[in-house]
């Protein structure tokens, strides 16, 4: 039981490259997130999904795209990136149920020069 | 959701208590407050959460006033490996409704 793994764990682009970061869940959840987190700030939502096939905007979702696959994967997409977009990214599932915590992967750290 | 306000940071020797407070005069009655903490590098990792009573599991206990407007975690023997950025998060409990983490209070556990 892996729980929310996120590829890659690391990467660099130049300014204006794209790229998609990708997250999978075994835990059969519905509701994804992708947050993304600055140096000496708290975590800030991009986008999420609560079920497969729908997606919602959250705090910051500008130059970003998301796909929900599937029920199991979540991707985040940088169509042309720059360098403010350099942060570590987290990926996030949260179960059924009313209490049902979230669980988050071990992030992508991603530098963009 | 309701804002909540912590202190940046915090110095616990190691052995003692921790205790964490927590602001959110703002709290509605039907909203939970949660824990999380984010060791260096990791993602967050669900600690406890809460409505109204004082709630305790094997990592920490959480204690809610009456009127519900703050809240303290308490780690009753704080180790090294317990240094962390600790949230405090106040939210419905909706299924598939989003978190909003702040910028939390960053305790460090002294030997």
């Amino acid at each position: 039981n892996a729980g929310v793994t996120q590829t890659p764990k690391f990467q660099v682009l130049k300014t204006g490259q794209s790229m998609t970061l990708q997250c999978a869940q075994d835990m059969n959840h519905n509701s994804m997130y992708w947050y993304r987190q600055d140096p000496g700030m708290g975590l800030r939502l991009i986008y999420y999904s609560a079920s497969e096939g729908t997606t919602d905007k959250g705090e910051v979702p500008n130059g970003y795209n998301v796909s929900r696959l599937n029920k199991r994967e979540f991707s985040l997409r940088l169509e042309s990136a720059a360098p403010s977009q350099t942060s570590v990214y987290f990926c996030a599932s949260k179960g059924e149920g009313a209490f049902s915590p979230l669980h988050f992967g071990n992030g992508t750290r991603l530098t963009v020069t | 959701d309701a804002k909540t306000t912590q202190p940046t940071s915090m110095d616990c020797a190691e052995g003692r208590a921790a205790n964490l407070p927590c602001n959110h005069s703002t709290i509605s009655g039907n909203e939970y407050v949660y824990w999380y903490r984010q060791i260096h590098s990791q993602g967050p990792q669900y600690i406890i959460h809460g409505l109204k009573n004082n709630e305790t599991n094997e990592m920490a206990s959480l204690i809610i006033t009456e009127d519900r407007k703050s809240s303290t975690l308490i780690l009753p023997h704080a180790t090294l490996r317990d240094t962390a950025v600790y949230y405090c998060i106040v939210r419905v409990e909706t299924s598939g409704s989003r978190l909003t983490f702040g910028e939390g209070t960053q305790l460090t556990v002294n030997p």
